[in-house]
């Protein structure tokens, strides 16, 4: 069965550093998301992309974030500056059209020191 | 600030038993998914509930979706050790305005053999 898959599985950055966290969607889907778990607290969405653009994002989302689709294949997050309260799990996740599910990667942990 | 409530909190069970695990606001919902988590995996799909009263069962589970999309359940019938991890309910409110998916605060399960 298709999956999202993502990259790193574990990144530690020093603060301060840019880090990009790398997704890879599943292949016949047009919507892709970003979203954020603090250990022990509850998932928080941070920026959905369509269409190549940003079509909704969050509070959190703000100009230390970036996303891109370089490529067919590919969906990146980008944090600059990152700061220690930066430290979560990051999961992408994609669906196919409007009305269906979203499924997610298995997520990158980022820890900053 | 519209939320999803998930109750349990936690909860320990032996192999065997049943549950239940309630999913609730205050919002009207188009359709709700819930999710299983294990830990630093990311979010894996169990169902989607789209109708009012609807139920859904996937052999042990049964999902139900409230009459006034508002709230879920899922009941788990002769609890497994394999059934743990945390469970989450997660929908777009029909009147946010957006499309931002937002998650319940989780039910994390725990079944002792």
């Amino acid at each position: 069965e298709p999956e999202v898959t993502q990259t790193p599985s574990h990144q530690v950055t020093q603060m301060g550093q840019e880090v990009i966290l790398r997704c890879v969607p599943i292949s016949n889907h047009l919507y892709f998301y970003w979203y954020r778990q603090i250990l022990g607290q509850k998932v928080e969405f941070l920026v959905s992309f369509y269409n190549n653009e940003i079509s909704e994002k969050s509070e959190i989302f703000d100009d230390q974030f970036s996303v891109e689709r370089p490529d067919g294949s590919n969906f990146t997050l980008k944090i600059r500056s990152t700061k220690l309260e930066d430290s979560a799990m990051y999961f992408c996740a994609s669906k196919r059209d409007h009305n269906q599910p979203q499924h997610f990667g298995d997520g990158t942990r980022l820890s900053i020191l | 600030t519209q939320l999803l409530e998930q109750s349990p909190q936690f909860l320990s069970i032996q192999e065997g038993e049943n549950l239940t695990v309630y999913c609730n606001s205050s919002s009207v919902f188009s359709s709700l998914q819930w999710y299983r988590q294990e830990p630093g995996e990311g979010p894996v799909l169990l169902v989607t509930v789209v109708t009012g009263g609807e139920v859904k069962k996937l052999k042990r589970l049964t999902f139900q979706f409230g009459d006034a999309r508002k709230d879920s359940s899922l009941h788990i019938t002769a609890a497994q050790p394999g059934d743990t991890g945390l469970y989450l309910c997660a929908g777009v409110p029909t009147t946010s305005g957006t499309y931002k998916y937002i998650f319940g605060t989780g039910t994390r399960l725990k079944v002792l053999a």
